[in-house]
């Protein structure tokens, strides 16, 4: 069964580094997305994805996050200068067109130190 | 998207089928229940959706309400896997893409 896979599985870094963190969608989706969990806290919505451009952005999304698809498999998010409150579980998602069931990958948890 | 109310917790014995009820009484017609769960830190892992029949797939079974004010999700044998945190998230199929999650349900499956 295709599933949507990330790397790292856990990534540390020091405050005011850049991360990228990597996910591959299921092969014929459409739309990708990415979320985060704070621990112990609720997942939240970061961002959509649809051909080759941001379709809807939360509040936290600011300009320290970007998104891309470099090429026909992986799908990433970018934090240009990380703070110590980024550190969190992100999840990618994908499905195969807007509004349809969305699949999520294991995660990567990121610590800032 | 409507806001759905779920109980906190729940405990279920092993072997046992898990009733996890959800009410969202403000929705309104174009959206669908959706039911994710999320074991541990992992990623929240789908099990099931519907409108407004009933819903059966090889994960569980989703009753909704005739006046689709509230659902049901039921596992029809619990077992230990099932511990989990469980989604009742409603959701329009065009126009608004982000899955809204709430608390949940924290289903412990006793042995």
């Amino acid at each position: 069964e295709p599933e949507v896979t990330q790397t790292p599985s856990h990534q540390v870094t020091q405050m005011g580094q850049e991360v990228i963190l990597r996910c591959v969608p299921i092969s014929n989706h459409l739309y990708f997305y990415w979320y985060r969990q704070i621990l112990g806290q609720k997942v939240e919505f970061l961002v959509s994805f649809y051909n080759n451009e941001i379709s809807e952005k939360s509040e936290i999304f600011d300009d320290q996050f970007s998104v891309e698809r470099p090429d026909g498999s992986n799908f990433t998010l970018k934090i240009r200068s990380t703070k110590l409150e980024d550190s969190a579980m992100y999840f990618c998602a994908s499905s195969v067109d807007r509004g349809n069931t969305q699949y999520f990958g294991p995660g990567t948890r990121l610590t800032v130190l | 998207d409507a806001k759905t109310t779920q109980p906190p917790s729940m405990d279920c014995a092993e072997g046992r089928a898990a009733n996890l009820p959800c009410n969202h009484s403000t929705i309104s017609g174009n959206e669908y229940v959706y039911w994710y769960r999320q074991i541990h830190s992992q990623g929240p892992q789908y099990i099931i959706h519907g409108l407004k029949n009933n819903e059966t797939n090889e994960m569980a079974s989703l009753i909704i309400t005739e006046d689709r004010k509230s659902s049901t999700l039921i596992l029809p044998h619990a077992t230990l896997r099932d511990t989990a945190v469980y989604y009742c998230i409603a959701l329009t199929n065009f126009g608004n893409e982000k899955l809204t999650f709430g608390t949940g349900t924290r289903l412990t499956i006793i042995p």
